[in-house]
C-alpha cells in the first residue's frame, strides 16, 4: 500500500505568522492534490499539481511538488483564522488511476 | 449549481439494519467516488464508478454495495450495519480521476 505522510499532525499558531506543512511518501505519484476541510463539511480541492518542481501559488498559500514527485509542501504566509481546517494531501497512483491516496492530514488552527 | 449533494445529513442506525446514502452531482461527471472518513485516519476508498453501468470495489469494500444507473446518481448500500460501520462518508465527483468534488457528507453512528 503506497503511504502519504503528513507532518506535523496537529499545528497551533498566531494570525500573522507563516508556517509549513509536508506531504512524503518513498512512492511517485503522477500527480498531488492539497484540499481543506473544515469541521462538519467535505474536503475542498485547492490545487492539483503535476509536474515535478511544479510551484503553484493560490494568494496566500503556495505549493511545491517535490522534482522526483514523491513528496509536496504547502506554505501559508501571514496565517489568518479563515485559514484553520483540516489539510489533507491525496496522490494519484499513476496516469489514469482512479484511486486516489489520501493522507491522515495536518489539523491547523490559527489563533487572533 | 449544486454540485454534489448527500443525504441524510445524520443517521443512527441499530445494528443489523440496513440503509442507502444518498448521492447526486449535477456536474455530469462520470467519476463518481464513495469514501468513509474516521477520526485521525484519513480518507478511505470504499468504491468507485467510471460512468454509469461500471463500478469497482476500493481499498475498504466490505459490507457495502453500490450502483450507478445514471451518470447523476450512485447510492451507497450497508446492508447489514455493524458498528465498525460507524464513520462519515463522503461521496465525490470528478471529470478527471484526479480532481474531486466532495459533498458535505453523512454522519452514520451505528448502535
Amino acid at each position: 500500500t503506497q503511504l502519504l505522510e503528513q507532518s506535523p499532525q496537529f499545528l497551533s499558531i498566531q494570525e500573522g505568522e507563516n508556517l509549513t506543512v509536508y506531504c512524503n511518501s518513498s512512492s511517485v505519484f503522477s500527480s498531488l492534490q492539497w484540499y481543506r476541510q473544515e469541521p462538519g463539511e467535505g474536503p475542498v480541492l485547492l490545487v492539483t499539481v503535476v509536474t515535478g518542481g511544479e510551484v503553484k501559488k493560490l494568494k496566500r498559500l503556495t505549493f511545491q511538488f517535490g522534482d522526483a514527485r514523491k513528496d509536496s509542501s504547502l506554505h501559508i504566509t501571514a496565517a489568518q483564522p479563515g485559514d484553520t481546517g483540516l489539510y489533507l494531501c491525496a496522490g494519484a497512483r499513476g496516469a489514469g488511476s482512479y484511486q486516489l491516496t489520501f493522507g491522515k492530514g495536518t489539523k491547523l488552527s490559527v489563533i487572533p | 449549481n449544486a454540485g454534489v449533494t448527500q443525504t441524510p445529513k445524520f443517521r443512527i442506525l441499530k445494528i443489523g439494519q440496513s440503509m442507502t446514502l444518498q448521492c447526486t452531482q449535477d456536474m455530469n461527471h462520470n467519476y463518481m467516488y464513495w469514501y468513509r472518513q474516521d477520526p485521525g485516519m484519513g480518507l478511505k476508498l470504499i468504491y468507485y464508478s467510471v460512468g454509469a453501468g461500471i463500478t469497482d470495489k476500493g481499498e475498504v469494500p466490505n459490507g457495502y454495495n453500490v450502483s450507478r444507473s445514471t451518470t447523476e446518481d450512485f447510492p451507497l448500500r450497508l446492508e447489514l450495519a455493524a458498528p465498525s460501520q460507524t464513520s462519515v462518508y463522503f461521496c465525490a465527483s470528478s471529470y478527471m480521476p484526479d480532481t474531486q468534488y466532495f459533498g458535505p457528507g453523512t454522519r452514520l453512528t451505528v448502535l
